[in-house]
């Protein structure tokens, strides 16, 4: 079975501060994972994914998350937050299913 | 503009009534997914078709229905029959249905039961 967990539905940051978004999986199998962003009463957009290989996944808006097996993790950061990066933000897993399992969600608020 | 087409935005529906949500996409995707996304719940499955004249049921079918006439097309249909109808749908597309395929969501539909 699959599932993800998001911690901290939602997370803070001042306007130039360090975004730290965290996500753990639990996979029975290897797994693909995903990163999207909401904004307000819109779908939702890719932000990056990983497949398979470099651990280190660059995505759109200057956003990066890490592979860790050892931690079953998948972490999105971006070292300088930006007002438009106020958003809701979510973690998916797939893995030998025709479906993507979603976290819950973290709202993302930036303090100017 | 290729993407994912959800009409209407907005929709208000009176209890016992069935009320058919849109969702058209020009990607050429052969699968095609309906989530349901309440507050603090993230998104649930509702269903999901990998080709046309062919759709399986999620996590949450129960008191819904779809079709998958065309490729292009895939309704949804909420019925009186869904309990707790109020939420935010989303359709979504993939290329295919394989585990590393991503998922191009549409705008949403916004569902109130009044």
């Amino acid at each position: 079975a699959q599932s993800v967990t998001q911690l901290g539905s939602h997370v803070s940051v001042s306007e130039g501060a360090l975004v730290l978004l965290r996500c753990n999986y639990s996979s029975s199998v290897p797994p693909y994972l995903f990163w999207y962003v909401q904004y307000p009463n819109q779908g939702l957009q890719l932000l990056l994914k990983y497949t398979t290989g470099a651990t280190l996944v660059k995505g759109i808006n200057g956003f990066e998350a890490e592979f860790k097996k050892s931690e079953t993790s998948f972490h999105l950061t971006k070292p300088s937050a930006h007002m438009s990066d106020a958003a809701e933000y979510f973690c998916a897993v797939s893995a030998g299913a025709n479906n993507l399992f979603f976290g819950t969600g973290t709202r993302l608020t930036v303090i100017p | 503009d290729g993407g994912i087409t959800q009409s209407p935005k907005y929709l208000f529906r009176k209890e016992g009534q069935n009320v058919t949500l849109s969702c058209e996409q020009n990607l050429n995707h052969d699968a095609m997914y309906w989530y349901r996304q309440d507050p603090g719940q993230g998104l649930r499955l509702i269903y999901y078709s990998q080709i046309v004249n062919d759709f399986q049921k999620g996590d949450i079918a129960e008191g819904y229905s779809v079709s998958r006439e065309k490729k292009e097309s895939f309704p949804l249909t909420v019925t009186s029959a869904q309990k707790n109808p109020t939420a935010f749908y989303l359709c979504a597309s993939s290329i295919g249905w394989g585990d590393s395929t991503e998922a191009f969501f549409g705008q949403g539909t916004r569902l109130t039961v009044v």
